[in-house]
């Protein structure tokens, strides 16, 4: 069974501009995860999509955003980037339950300049 | 406030034991996970504990109290290809998961 993908996976963006990332969960699987991973904050829990339902939010501003499409691909997007918006951005599947494991893909690193 | 403390760093030597500790502060609680990263990889899943007691896996153990909030993850025989970072994480009853910070781990030869 083929990994959690995304795409790209190294971008490089100026401040102001908008970007979209791409994560193709492992097949089966209805529940993407997306987080935002720096050197000095961790994994930080940016939102789920569970049957093109946002199902959780964490606690970031209002230009991240994202989406889920009936094959459960996801696609999140991040509007008038900011210099701090510099990350690893990683998603993860499931299948959904509150216990379920989590694969993460190899995730988008994200530079803005 | 949420949140979930393990230690930064832990060094050791090839074949030693390491008890990486987590405790947490969360609104709600389904349980403890444990996730291995080494350098330029994405997070693998290395073990759950919904309940208390001790979970083992090979060389991987983990353990968890939920009347202290507190678990650990315990690994034997160490190797060179263990040296990575190692996160918690627990997720909360509004069904977020959240991760500690992550605990780099280093071993020596």
């Amino acid at each position: 069974k083929a990994g959690v993908t995304q795409t790209p996976r190294y971008l490089i963006k100026t401040r102001g501009q908008q970007v979209t990332l791409s994560c193709s969960p492992i097949s089966g699987h209805r529940s993407v995860s997306w987080y935002q991973q720096t050197p000095g904050q961790g994994l930080q829990f940016l939102f789920e999509y569970f049957s093109e339902t946002q199902r959780n939010k964490g606690n970031f501003p209002g230009r991240f955003s994202g989406r889920q499409f009936s094959n459960s691909r996801s696609e999140m997007n991040v509007s008038t980037l900011e210099l701090g918006d510099s990350a690893l951005y990683l998603c993860a599947s499931s299948l959904g339950g509150v216990m379920e494991t989590q694969y993460f893909g190899p995730g988008t690193r994200l530079l803005v300049l | 406030g949420q949140s979930l403390e393990q230690p930064s760093e832990v060094t050791a030597v090839e074949g030693a034991i390491v008890q990486i500790n987590c405790t947490y502060q969360t609104s709600g609680f389904y349980g403890l996970s444990w996730y291995q990263q080494h350098d330029g990889g994405a997070p693998t899943f290395l073990s759950y504990n919904g309940l208390d007691g001790l979970e083992e896996t090979g060389r991987f153990s983990s353990f968890l109290s939920r009347s202290d909030s507190y678990g650990y993850l315990l690994l034997q025989e160490l190797q060179m290809k263990d040296s990575a970072s190692y996160f918690c994480a627990v997720r909360d009853n509004n069904n977020d998961m959240r991760f500690g910070a992550g605990t780099r781990l280093t071993v020596k030869p």
